[in-house]
């Protein structure tokens, strides 16, 4: 068990559609990152939460947004759902003043028909 | 932009045999390279390197990182049927320790 739950596991939604993800840190981490990893791909960085600000972004548009709540959960909204969007949406929880131990979550696997 | 490649993309190798696993990276603001192995989902920790020269090492599978060449090797001895999985390198830079990934060495190990 990793300590860092992801909901739901699996979701199929329509283009166009918009989504919600959800996250539960591992206890003790102020840090959540979310990653989209594509088939056959590494993950790629969206974005960083710490104490509820955003604290860096990778190269993904507007349409993908977050939230960090006082517990350190989080969620990942994505709006307008294209085909391209389909991917395993990994979480990643971790204490930011000690450095990168991030600890993975099982993730979601999106599917955008 | 921040790059991180790994080689092979794949392998197939018997049970028993050595492996060595490659990275290399260009990215500005390092912090850490680390390794993690991915068998369904969720990738797991293998090893965080920081210093030069200095291996790494947890069983069969050891890493070292060369900073002044820019890469890094997971060496896996005695491969066994359970390591079979997805190889991650992946490097840490600047305040946000964002993690930059490559691709992925995806292993199999055969009978």
């Amino acid at each position: 068990e990793t300590g860092v739950t992801q909901s739901p596991t699996h979701l199929i939604k329509t283009r166009g559609q918009q989504v919600t993800l959800r996250c539960s840190s591992q206890s003790g981490h102020n840090t959540v990152s979310w990653y989209q990893q594509a088939l056959g791909q590494g993950p790629q960085f969206i974005f960083q939460y710490y104490r509820e600000e955003e604290n860096g972004r990778g190269n993904f548009p507007p349409r993908f947004s977050g939230l960090q709540f006082p517990n350190y959960s989080s969620e990942l909204n994505v709006n307008a759902l294209e085909l391209d969007d389909s991917a395993l949406y990994l979480c990643a929880s971790s204490f930011l003043d000690r450095g990168p131990g991030y600890t993975f979550g099982s993730g979601t696997r999106l599917t955008v028909v | 932009e921040d790059k991180v490649v790994q080689s092979p993309l794949s392998l197939v190798v018997h049970e028993g045999d050595t492996v060595t696993l490659n990275c290399s990276y260009e990215v500005t603001n390092f912090r850490s390279l680390l390794w993690y192995k991915q068998e369904k989902k969720a990738p797991t920790f293998l090893f965080m390197l920081t210093s030069s020269g200095i291996e790494k090492k947890s069983g069969r599978l050891s890493s070292i990182l060369d900073k002044k060449e820019l890469f890094s090797i997971l060496n896996i001895t005695a491969t066994q049927t359970g390591d079979s999985a997805i190889y991650l390198c992946a490097v840490s830079t600047g305040t946000a320790s964002k993690l930059t990934f490559g691709t992925g060495t995806r292993l199999q190990v055969t009978l």
